[in-house]
């Protein structure tokens, strides 16, 4: 079976850096993606690490240890609409398991 | 271009019901998956298909769900008769193809359903 693990919420002040971690179980594993989700909206695509190392998109970067079954997304510059759910998920022998998500709240 | 396109975007019905849920997947995408969120149990995949074929639908909950694809550009997912614990926001995604591209998909706005 496969199962992710990442904090269900993270407050975080304006401008500031949060990391937000994803540890797996797995079978069969391909790669991890993030997705963020806004309150009543649908996922979106923010990443993907089929290899160790990081990945930056302008203000967002990922990174992957699959030795260490570990990954985490980092969010720098945090503004308010960076305020959502933040899911980490895996791709193995299903096509992707979804973690709980992480609930990031941003402060002034 | 349109991205995935679901319809209705609310739906509220009484047990016992026949539900039909609809999807359109961003065209040229061969990949399909439909899921399901609650609170209690998260972002769930209920079943996939590839070139309109079903592959994994493991994660359907009950015979009461059924999915079809009779072309590459619909699909359908209906639970009869419905129950109030199916209520849920269901979500349609479509990706290009298999293997790596499972990793970004596409996500259609949702369906909230409400069974009373």
């Amino acid at each position: 079976g496969q199962s992710l693990e990442q904090p269900s919420e993270v407050t975080a002040v304006e401008g500031a850096i949060v990391q937000i971690n994803c540890t797996y179980q797995t079978s069969g594993f391909y790669g991890l993606s993030w997705y963020q989700q806004h309150d009543g909206g649908a996922p979106t695509f923010l990443s993907y690490n089929g290899l160790d190392g990081l990945e930056e998109t302008g203000r967002f970067s990922s990174f992957l240890s699959r030795s260490d079954s570990y990954g985490y997304l980092l969010l720098q510059e945090l503004q308010m609409k960076d305020s959502a759910s933040y899911f980490c998920a895996v791709s193995g022998n299903t096509p992707l398991v979804f973690g709980k998500g992480t609930r990031l709240s941003v402060i002034a | 271009d349109a991205g995935v396109i679901q319809s209705p975007r609310h739906e509220v019905t009484e047990m016992g019901q026949e539900v039909t849920l609809r999807c359109k997947p961003i065209s040229g995408h061969n990949s399909l998956f439909w899921y399901r969120q609650t609170m209690m149990r998260g972002l769930e995949l209920l079943i996939y298909f590839n070139n309109n074929v079903p592959i994994d639908d493991s994660g359907m909950p009950e015979d009461r769900f059924s999915a079809k694809m009779p072309n590459a550009s619909f699909s359908t997912l209906k639970i009869q008769p419905s129950e109030p614990r199916d209520s849920a926001v269901y979500f349609c995604a479509s990706s290009p193809g298999g293997g790596s591209s499972y990793n970004e998909q596409f996500f259609g706005p949702g369906t909230r359903l409400t069974v009373l």
